[in-house]
């Protein structure tokens, strides 16, 4: 499966502010996805983003909220704009694997623990 | 619309004893995928198992085994011989042929007790 890092590991923010989170895949991959734990929950998934296109929003998320880039294969990034308290969660990204057997499912990166103060 | 129940929340045993996950979907999807995931207290969530809705054998790897019965659209998963590195939360999940969205499960939070 791909290898998945993500930027910052964890980070403790002031209400109001923006938080830009990176996505590193080290190979090319179609989709990515990026998902929001909020504390003690499940997943929820925020919205996928393909490489040249606007990302796709779940219901409920909107993207002056949770604006996403894709400016390549390899790398995504997620901002959390003007926090708030209820924004503290972990946020992951994912990725499917790679044609074949590992197609159809989805690798997770370590993840960025956020608290909003 | 799809749904995946854990209803066991929380779930210690002592060290060595076998505990089973409980998970139970719901789909219209004639064909789907159901997963495995383990969540360390790291936090990083770590696949273990997908199953397609057409394959129902029953997969052992090592100490884990998956029961997967279409009939009960239960997708059990068995740890025996539990050691202390196997607490976690366990995540079921499911998602439809060519549909990327996964649908997790609220989790359970499995604590080995040395």
């Amino acid at each position: 499966s791909a290898v998945i890092s993500q930027k910052p590991s964890r980070d403790i923010c002031q209400r109001g502010t923006s938080l830009t989170i990176q996505c590193q895949v080290d190979s090319q991959v179609t989709m990515m996805f990026w998902y929001r734990q909020q504390p003690g929950q499940s997943l929820t998934l925020i919205a996928t983003a393909n490489q040249g296109s606007e990302a796709t929003y779940e219901s409920g998320f909107v993207i002056d909220k949770f604006p996403i880039s894709r400016p390549n294969l390899t790398f995504s990034t997620l901002t959390v704009s003007n926090m708030s308290p209820e924004d503290s969660s972990i946020y992951l990204c994912s990725v499917e694997g790679s044609p074949g057997p590992q197609e159809e499912t989805q690798y997770f990166g370590p993840g960025t623990r956020l608290l909003v103060l | 619309a799809q749904k995946v129940t854990q209803a066991q929340t929380e779930i210690s045993v002592v060290e060595k004893e076998d505990v089973t996950l409980d998970c139970v979907y719901e789909t219209r999807d004639t064909t789907y995928y159901l997963f495995w995931y383990k969540q360390p207290p790291s936090g990083e969530l770590v696949f273990l198992i997908r199953r397609n809705s057409f394959d129902e054998q029953n997969e052992i790897s090592g100490r884990y085994s998956w029961n997967f019965q279409k009939s009960t659209s239960s997708f059990n998963f068995t740890i025996t011989a539990s050691q202390v590195v196997d607490s976690a939360v366990y995540f079921c999940a499911l998602s439809g042929f060519g549909n990327e969205k996964l649908t997790f499960g609220t989790g359970t939070r499995l604590t080995i007790i040395p």
